[in-house]
């Protein structure tokens, strides 16, 4: 088993440009999520999504987009880049909208925005 | 909306002595979680309480779930460096999807 997987696992952007953030789960969860980890605020929900299809906001989405196309991916875009982007993005997943059984997180994506 | 705060943000103790971190949340949670993320590492999950006033033990970690279901604390015994990381609480509200997580407190432990 895989787990979640996240690619990249580094990136450096320059202000403006877009990318993706890739996000797989092969755990066959219904839920997954997206949250930014910043030094001294904990983690914070992106936004989320209960099954293929349906996504919503958490607490910090301005300038992030996802969609949920299939069970197993979860893509979080960013339109165009800040600096105020720079952070650690961890993608998370788990069986029941719930999270009954705890979240399962990939490893991490590291991004700067120069 | 639902705040979860965590203190303290830092402790550093010796090897052997005690550690406890606390969790407070402005509004009733249905359950809560606790998680620890080593140093350069990602969130792993510890466990889940969901009953008032609910204790549960992992060898030398006590999690426990106030009686309001509004707080909630870990303590860990004669702490060992294979402790030292961050430790997260979250939890979730009655009626949402959301986990929000606590700031986090970061232990390091002196050998």
């Amino acid at each position: 088993n895989a787990g979640v997987t996240q690619t990249p696992k580094f990136q450096v952007l320059k202000t403006g440009q877009s990318m993706t953030l890739q996000c797989a789960q092969d755990m066959n969860h219904e839920y997954m999520s997206w949250y930014r980890q910043d030094p001294g605020m904990g983690l914070r929900l992106i936004h989320y999504s209960v099954g293929a299809g349906i996504t919503d906001q958490g607490e910090v989405p301005n300038g992030y987009n996802v969609s949920r196309s299939t069970t197993e991916d979860f893509p979080l875009r960013l339109l165009s880049a800040a600096p105020s982007q720079t952070s650690v993005y961890f993608c998370a997943s788990s069986y029941y909208p719930t999270g009954g059984y705890g979240y399962t997180f990939g490893s991490g994506t590291r991004l700067t925005v120069v | 909306g639902q705040q979860v705060m965590q203190i303290p943000q830092y402790q550093h103790v010796q090897e052997g002595e005690d550690f406890t971190t606390y969790c407070n949340s402005s509004t009733t949670l249905s359950n809560i979680q606790w998680y620890k993320q080593r140093p350069g590492g990602h969130p792993v999950f510890l466990i889940q309480l969901v009953k008032s006033g609910e204790v549960k033990k992992q060898k030398r970690l006590t999690f426990q779930f106030g009686e309001a279901k509004k707080n909630s604390s870990l303590h860990i015994t004669a702490t060992q460096t294979t402790d030292v990381g961050t430790y997260f609480c979250a939890g979730r509200g009655r009626y949402g999807n959301k986990l929000v997580f606590g700031a986090g407190t970061i232990l390091r432990v002196k050998s």
